[in-house]
């Protein structure tokens, strides 16, 4: 248990749905990230959240749009997915952005398909 | 775009065994954390290293940085069936940027 909780842990979706991924860390983090994890790739940084504004945006397709509502929530909604997006999706947080030595507590990741 | 290369990409080894595995860069590492992720889990770090040429000892696993820092092992000593997992690298620079792992099975 890292204190960074992810829902849902596996998700099955058309390429016309709209779903979203849900990131909570109890940790009293003040920066946040989304990462996509697909087979034979190194881990991608998608977004970074620090004080609830985003500072990094990685060329991301705009289908996939994040939200930081607080710092300890972090969504990723997603539209009009690609086959090529099923990855597995992790949430992370570290106390700070920005900083080295900076240790990120991951989530369990969500496992998603597209068909 | 910094490149982190990993190998060997996969491992396959008995309980008890030894093994190095390795993480170069294409260029000069702000810091280097190493993570291991177990199936169905996140990455969680094993160990942070600044210095080059610092080694560090964490149980049965140690960490060396190279003297320029554009490298650094990972030896296991007398590997278990729990070392099984995915072993990572990675730059805590500016941006977070993560090698392609080792995936290691240690086989009972």
């Amino acid at each position: 248990e890292t204190g960074v909780t992810q829902t849902p842990r596996h998700l099955v979706m058309g390429m016309t749905n709209k779903k979203s991924l849900k990131c909570e860390q109890h940790l009293g983090h003040n920066a946040m990230y989304w990462y996509k994890q697909s087979a034979k790739k190194p881990l991608e940084l998608m977004f970074v959240y620090s004080l609830e504004e985003r500072v990094e945006n990685n060329s991301v397709p705009s289908r996939f749009s994040p939200e930081c509502p607080n710092s300890s929530h972090l969504f990723l909604h997603l539209h009009t997915l690609q086959p090529e997006d099923s990855a597995l999706y992790l949430c992370a947080s570290s106390p700070m952005f920005h900083t080295s030595y900076n240790e990120q507590f991951f989530g369990p990741g969500t496992r998603l398909t597209v068909l | 775009t910094q490149l982190l290369e990993q190998s060997p990409q996969f491992l396959s080894i008995q309980e008890g065994e030894n093994l190095t595995v390795y993480c170069n860069s294409s260029s000069v590492f702000s810091s280097l954390q190493w993570y291991r992720q177990e199936p169905g889990e996140g990455p969680v770090l094993l160990v942070t290293v600044v210095t080059g040429g610092e080694v560090k000892k964490l149980k049965r696993l140690t960490f060396q940085f190279g003297d320029a820092r554009k490298d650094s092992s990972l030896h296991i000593t007398a590997a278990q069936p729990g070392d099984t997992g995915l072993y990572l690298c990675a730059d805590t620079g500016n941006q977070f940027y993560f090698g392609t792992g080792t995936s290691l099975t240690v086989i009972p």
